[in-house]
């Protein structure tokens, strides 16, 4: 149990547009959702926080305006990437807290995001 | 979050056991060690977690000292698969759920 389902697994698109990936929690309610990127070599970066019906939490030197976040229902949260450019291209990755067997975390699948 | 320090890389002979270490110093009495792992171009698995009492799992065995500064994941019979790179990660967990926080982890290459 405790499933996010994440996509595109892949995306490739032209600078200058928007990409949405999205998150779903198919067995389980995520209240809040945590988005990552991550960058070849690297270890996986916090970028934001979700939570359902209120505004999100950007870490520090993420922008809001760029990575648009929302949570509008308790088993969806999605990021938009809006006018992508190059330095984007990177591994999205979201998370959500859950209850179940007290695993803690679940991780959606990852979206590999390319900006030519 | 405390931090945790991990050997950047280890290696394992398929078949044999694989013991990765982590240290967490500053671990709270309230803080859960977590562990997950993550296979190139995939999102993180979760493998195991405690608070202080040793954990066994169909993955994997998790051994944390008396103090709590210190714990060793166990892949008792590592196979090929089990190449990746793992994150030990402290977390209030429970009822709590903080944001986690990914050090550099440790890449286990398992050879045959």
């Amino acid at each position: 149990g405790a499933v996010v389902s994440q996509h595109p697994s892949r995306v490739i698109c032209k600078s200058g547009t928007s990409v949405k990936i999205e998150c779903r929690s198919l067995d389980f309610q995520a209240t809040t959702m945590f988005w990552y990127r991550q960058f070849p070599k690297q270890s996986l970066m916090l970028m934001a926080t979700s939570n359902e019906g209120s505004k999100a939490t950007y870490e520090q030197g993420v922008e809001k305006d760029k990575f648009l976040i929302n949570h509008a229902s308790l088993t969806l949260s999605t990021l938009t990437v809006t006018s992508a450019h190059p330095e984007d291209s990177s591994f999205y990755i979201c998370s959500a807290p859950h209850d179940r067997g007290n695993y803690g975390y679940t991780f959606g699948s990852g979206t590999r995001l390319t900006v030519v | 979050d405390a931090k945790t320090t991990q050997p950047p890389s280890m290696d394992c002979a398929e078949g044999r056991a694989a013991n990765l270490p982590c240290n967490h110093s500053t671990i709270s009495g309230n803080e859960y060690v977590y562990w997950y792992r993550q296979i190139h171009s995939q999102g993180p698995q979760y493998i195991i977690h405690g608070l202080k009492n040793n954990e066994t799992n169909e993955m994997a065995s998790l051994i944390i000292t008396e103090d709590r500064k210190s714990s060793t994941l166990i892949l008792p019979h590592a196979t090929l698969r089990d190449t990746a790179v793992y994150y030990c990660i402290v977390n209030a967990g429970g009822t709590s759920y903080g944001k986690l926080t990914f050090g550099q982890g440790t890449i286990l290459t398992v050879h045959p």
